[in-house]
């Protein structure tokens, strides 16, 4: 079973529009969980990180964590054609598997113009 | 200031061929981690290591081995590749076990 899922994509957004992408997690003990974003054919970058119960906010990326619900979240405001990519979700578990990040399988974004 | 860099950018293998993966970063990141790409599956831990002279396995280990040749270098060994290798490989750094992992560019590898 995989222990972080993602909301099934692609995800089509007209741009302005705020861009909703989710993640699940099913390990009680993960503690900080990573939003990464990867354009075709590039590495991996981070954008955000979360650690703690609610919302953070970084510009125009939100993070919102529900450790009660095992539910991470990633809100795009006012999205460009420019955010178009893959968005993934990532948990470290912390404890003896600390270091040990676990992904999501990805959600395909596209904002049209 | 590189970050995080990795050769080659591209390889092709035989079935049964060997190759190592080198990766390096100039961050002074104490922990360093190898991580294989396939379409649909997200990114995949194969080995990590937290810190100089250690290293653990991670979700897909089998079939490779790795060397923390010291701080800066963490190196990924294919002893006899398999088309099931097949993929893309990246490598990460982090400051500490919990920190933030910042990526290389990747090497896509194709095992026939």
């Amino acid at each position: 079973q995989k222990e972080v899922e993602q909301n099934s994509g692609p995800l089509s957004v007209p741009e302005g529009a705020i861009a909703s992408l989710n993640c699940t997690y099913s390990d009680r003990g993960s503690q900080s969980f990573f939003w990464y974003r990867q354009y075709s054919g590039k590495s991996p970058e981070l954008i955000m990180f979360i650690y703690s119960n609610g919302d953070k906010e970084d510009g125009r990326f939100t993070a919102q964590l529900n450790k009660a619900s095992q539910y991470v979240s990633l809100l795009i405001r006012d999205s460009q054609p420019s955010d178009s990519a893959t968005y993934l979700c990532a948990s470290n578990a912390g404890g003896t598997s600390y270091g040990k990040l676990t992904f999501g399988q990805g959600t395909i974004l596209t904002v049209h113009p | 200031n590189a970050g995080v860099t990795q050769t080659p950018k591209f390889q092709v293998l035989k079935t049964g061929q060997s190759m190592t993966l080198q990766c390096a970063q100039d961050m002074n990141h104490n922990s360093m981690y190898w991580y294989r790409q396939d379409p649909g599956m997200g990114l995949r831990l194969i080995y990590y290591s937290a810190s100089e002279g250690t290293t653990d396995k991670g979700e897909v280990p089998n079939g490779y081995n790795v060397s923390r040749l010291n701080k800066r270098e963490f190196s990924l060994r294919l002893e006899s590749a398999a088309p099931s290798q097949t993929s893309v490989y990246f490598c990460a750094s982090s400051e500490s076990p919990w920190g933030t992992q910042y990526f290389g560019p990747g090497t896509r590898l194709l095992v026939l």
